[in-house]
């Protein structure tokens, strides 16, 4: 299984960027990186992914470094509600399909302060 | 689209006792999995499926059975079911690719006594 590294928590202020590190070292050159979140008592839910361009969407960005076996989950503004356990998993791609057996770490316990 | 639905939300077992959780996706997704994850602690793969008859199994199946009769339902069977086996549940599906985004649903919440 392609491994993924986080730190178990990290905490932040209200209204600061938040800064979430990944590393997949075993990355392959098709493998998709995703991102997750789990809010209290719900299941996770989709945050971001990409390859190997930076992405931005409405919840976040995603850095991805140059030789692909680190990345960054940014939070611009963090706010209370963005408290949760983030995920970074890599999705295996296989020639036009994917890999189908899919684990999580353990992840990395958001902690946000009023 | 109703996503991923689990059926039911909570239940109480007791030991001994057989259950199946129920999932249902409507999205025509080819993959799907149940995880288990226990307080405080990460997601563990259960057993997963890559298509209707296909199933294998995760990182933790002991004490589970399921079946892929149909693109659309996983159910997972707890056979004599364990205290060990208290747990919240979480039924997942995908498309095929690995670009695709992974859906949840909300979780069954699984207490044996």
């Amino acid at each position: 299984d392609a491994k993924t590294t986080q730190p178990n928590s990290m905490e932040s202020n209200e209204e600061e960027p938040v800064h979430l590190p990944c590393n997949h070292s075993t990355i392959s050159g098709t493998d998709y990186i995703h991102w997750y979140r789990q809010l209290p008592s719900q299941g996770p839910e989709y945050v971001i992914h990409g390859l190997t361009s930076n992405v931005n969407n409405r919840m976040a960005s995603l850095a991805i470094a140059e030789d692909r076996k680190s990345s960054t989950l940014i939070l611009h503004r963090a706010t209370l509600r963005d408290a949760a356990v983030y995920y970074c998993i890599l999705i295996i791609n296989a020639g036009g399909t994917s890999y189908g057996k899919l684990t999580f770490g353990q992840g990395t316990i958001l902690t946000v302060h009023p | 689209n109703a996503g991923v639905t689990q059926t039911p939300k909570f239940r109480i077992l007791k030991i001994g006792q057989s259950m199946t959780l129920q999932c249902t996706q409507d999205m025509n997704h080819n993959y799907m999995y149940w995880y288990r994850q226990d307080p405080g602690m990460g997601l563990k793969l259960i057993y997963y499926s890559v298509g209707a008859g296909i199933t294998d199994k995760g990182e933790v199946p002991n004490g589970y059975n399921v079946s892929r009769s149909t693109t659309e339902d996983f159910p997972l069977r707890l056979e004599l079911a364990a205290p060990s086996q208290t747990s919240v549940y979480f039924c997942a599906s995908r498309l095929g690719t690995a670009s695709n985004t992974i859906y949840f649903g909300e979780g069954s919440w699984l207490t044996v006594v």
